[in-house]
């Protein structure tokens, strides 16, 4: 199984901040998801990146192969960031996607 | 909307009933996932359906009952569950590998009284 370890855990910071979210992964991929939970619970999708570094709005997302790492930066960070922002993985085999744990976010005015 | 639909959004039920959640999405795909969601714990697989046929079980215990009738159709059939069953089931839809995007549902809120 692929472990995905996300740090931190919890992260709070005030608006305007410049906000890191970093994710490992044990085994080698082709692609890796950010995904954003807000406290009702639904999922979206944030990125999908194989290679360099993606840009939508305020985030960006980075990854580097080689060392089986990915970045999620939130530039001037606002409240309305705040949510639960998860890292996940292709399996080894099978469809379904291997998760990390989360990275519970708030921005606070 | 990210074109998954899921049905109850919050559903209270005893452990002797009977129950079904639906998710529904017209986005084409191929792939329809059910995934648990416990406090503080990370996405669970639960079971994955690629052109309506079961591919993945992830030894999920036989109270929970799937059924895809046809690609844009997925339940989840619930029957004399547990109180630690009580959590956020969310469906999800992809094209059909890992490597594609996953779109998800907001989620059903079980609680299991």
């Amino acid at each position: 199984k692929n472990e995905v370890e996300q740090s931190p855990q919890n992260l709070t910071a005030q608006e305007g901040e410049f906000i890191t979210i970093n994710c490992s992964y044990s085994v080698g991929i082709s692609a890796l998801h950010w995904l954003q939970q807000h406290p009702g619970g639904g999922i979206v999708s944030l990125f999908m990146l194989s290679s360099g570094k993606k840009k939508h709005g305020r985030l960006i997302a980075t990854i580097n192969i080689q060392e089986k790492h990915s970045s999620l930066h939130i530039t001037a960070s606002h409240p309305r960031d705040s949510a639960v922002y998860i890292c996940a993985v292709p399996p080894n085999s099978g469809y379904a996607l291997n998760f990390g744990k989360g990275t519970s976010l708030l921005v606070t005015p | 909307e990210t074109g998954v639909t899921q049905t109850p959004r919050h559903l209270v039920m005893g452990m002797t009933n009977k129950k079904s959640l639906k998710c529904e999405q017209h986005l084409g795909h191929n792939a329809m996932y059910w995934y648990k969601q416990s406090a503080k714990k990370p996405l669970e697989l639960m079971f994955v359906y690629n052109f309506k046929e079961q591919t993945e079980n992830n030894s999920v215990p036989s109270r929970f009952s799937p059924e895809c009738p046809n690609s844009s159709h997925l339940f989840l059939h619930l029957h004399t569950l547990q109180p630690e069953d009580s959590a956020l089931y969310l469906c999800a839809s992809s094209g059909g590998l890992a490597n594609t995007e996953a779109f998800f549902g907001q989620g059903t809120r079980l609680t299991v009284v």
